[in-house]
């Protein structure tokens, strides 16, 4: 069965500090892949997705990127955190169009 | 640009009731709708998927029904247990491929013993 990883749980960062958060799917193989974010009580905003390595779309220009080095590995970077950074980050997959979204179980970032 | 709106904002029933969400769209151009469920400070679960040619889906205690024409879909979850107290998200896809998706704000459920 297909499983996804998302690392780490929390994270405490100062202002002006980069991030790099990980994502990695099991038991599948090329999968589309999603970075979401979820401000407090509120839906999610898409931020980026994947349908190939190397193949990145940005929904929302902002302080961050992605990359996806492998086949199911999925990264979420900055170079420098903002305090409106701050939020909880899900990574998501699913097969095709015609398939469930997955989730993780997220990444709760404090930007300090 | 597509809108999602879910209503209530929160529902509280008590144990056995069954009861329906709401979820509307703005733009009926959708390739499917899922609905999750979300357990706080957790992911999201899927619950249902409903492509765009479908009517509806069921699972267990669950039914969820789509109507693309006038933008809505609801989930109806029969004889609603505690456990089922979470907050229930809608997405809509509105393009074939990677499929770029529109969530609501959900709803948040409360079942009181």
């Amino acid at each position: 069965s297909q499983t996804i990883h998302q690392w780490p749980a929390t994270l405490v960062q100062p202002v002006g500090s980069p991030l790099s958060l990980e994502c990695t799917v099991e038991g599948t193989s090329n999968p589309n892949l999603y970075w979401y974010r979820q401000a407090a009580g509120r839906g999610l905003q898409l931020l980026f997705y994947s349908v190939g390595i190397g193949q990145i779309s940005s929904e929302v220009p902002q302080n961050l990127s992605a990359s996806r080095p492998q086949d199911r590995q999925f990264i979420l970077s900055s170079k420098k955190l903002l305090l409106s950074d701050s939020g909880f980050y899900l990574c998501a997959w699913r097969g095709n169009y015609n398939s469930p979204l997955h989730f993780g179980n997220g990444t709760r970032l404090t930007v300090t | 640009k597509q809108e999602v709106t879910q209503i209530p904002a929160a529902l509280s029933v008590p144990e056995g009731e069954n009861l329906v969400l709401n979820c509307s769209f703005t733009d009926s151009a959708i390739y499917n709708l899922q609905w999750f469920r979300q357990d706080p400070g957790k992911g999201l679960t899927s619950l249902l998927l409903i492509q765009s040619s479908q009517r509806e889906q069921t699972s267990g205690r669950l039914n969820a029904s789509l109507d693309k024409s006038s933008g809505r879909s609801t989930l109806y979850i029969a004889a609603s247990q505690p456990g089922d107290s979470a907050t229930y998200l809608c997405a809509v896809f509105g393009s074939i491929g990677a499929g770029k998706s529109t969530f609501g704000d959900g709803t948040t459920l409360t079942v009181k013993p």
